[in-house]
């Protein structure tokens, strides 16, 4: 069965500081690979996703996220981070056949301090 | 384009209590799933429909649960005997797949649903 790990629960980054969140993924094949975000009261916003070529994705709000598959991860950066990028993250796969499910990670929670 | 809509946005209900919940999706969108998310978790997928038809359901999706899609656009999902244990935000997303390249592929989620269950 596909499962997605989020190793940090909670990361707490300074203003302007840059930004790792980890991802490890267990599947038999690839998968598809995504980052969402979820703000309070906000619905899960996409911010990037892998399919195949470039192992380097660039998404939305100055997001990055490099899959490897020899690690099975999928890490999202972002060089410096702003007050607004507090919120949840999760990383989420689904398959490559037909299935439409999507396994999403228990996330990490973003705190930026001033 | 309004988004995916969810209603309604908070439900409080006492155990043994039957509760519906309705999802509007993106006018366009062919697709529509159906999320749980507990406190502490990502979301875990429920079911899914492609227009009206019911092709995926996870084992979560016990028979108090049901899901429907009628006309190929707003779903319901349905919880009978509510227990305290399916307090829960539920999500709805929906997508639409112009063609087969799973570069258009993108879900797209709703505010959800609170549900509590007292």
């Amino acid at each position: 069965a596909q499962s997605v790990t989020q190793p940090d629960i909670h990361i707490t980054v300074s203003e302007g500081a840059s930004l790792e969140l980890r991802c490890n993924y267990s599947y038999g094949a690839t998968p598809y690979l995504f980052w969402y975000v979820q703000s309070p009261g906000q619905g899960l916003q996409l911010l990037l996703k892998y399919f195949s070529g470039d192992t380097l994705v660039q998404g939305i709000k100055g997001f990055e996220a490099e899959f490897k598959r020899s690690q099975s991860s999928f890490n999202l950066r972002k060089p410096s981070v702003h007050w607004s990028d507090a919120a949840e993250y999760f990383c989420a796969v689904k398959s490559r056949g037909g299935y439409q499910k999507v396994t999403f990670g228990t996330g990490t929670k973003l705190q930026v301090i001033p | 384009d309004t988004g995916v809509s969810q209603d309604p946005r908070h439900k409080i209900t006492k155990r043994g209590q039957n509760v519906t919940f309705r999802c509007d999706p993106i006018s366009e969108h062919n697709r529509l799933y159906w999320y749980r998310q507990t406190l502490g978790q990502g979301p875990e997928f429920l079911t899914y429909f492609q227009n009206e038809a019911q092709l995926e359901k996870s084992r979560l999706l016990s028979d108090r649960f049901s899901a429907e899609r009628p006309k190929g656009s707003f779903s319901t999902l349905e919880i009978q005997r509510t227990e305290q244990g399916d307090s829960a935000m539920y999500l709805c997303a929906s997508s639409f797949l112009l063609t087969r390249d799973p570069r258009d592929y993108e879900q797209y989620f709703g505010p959800g649903t609170r549900l509590t269950v007292t």
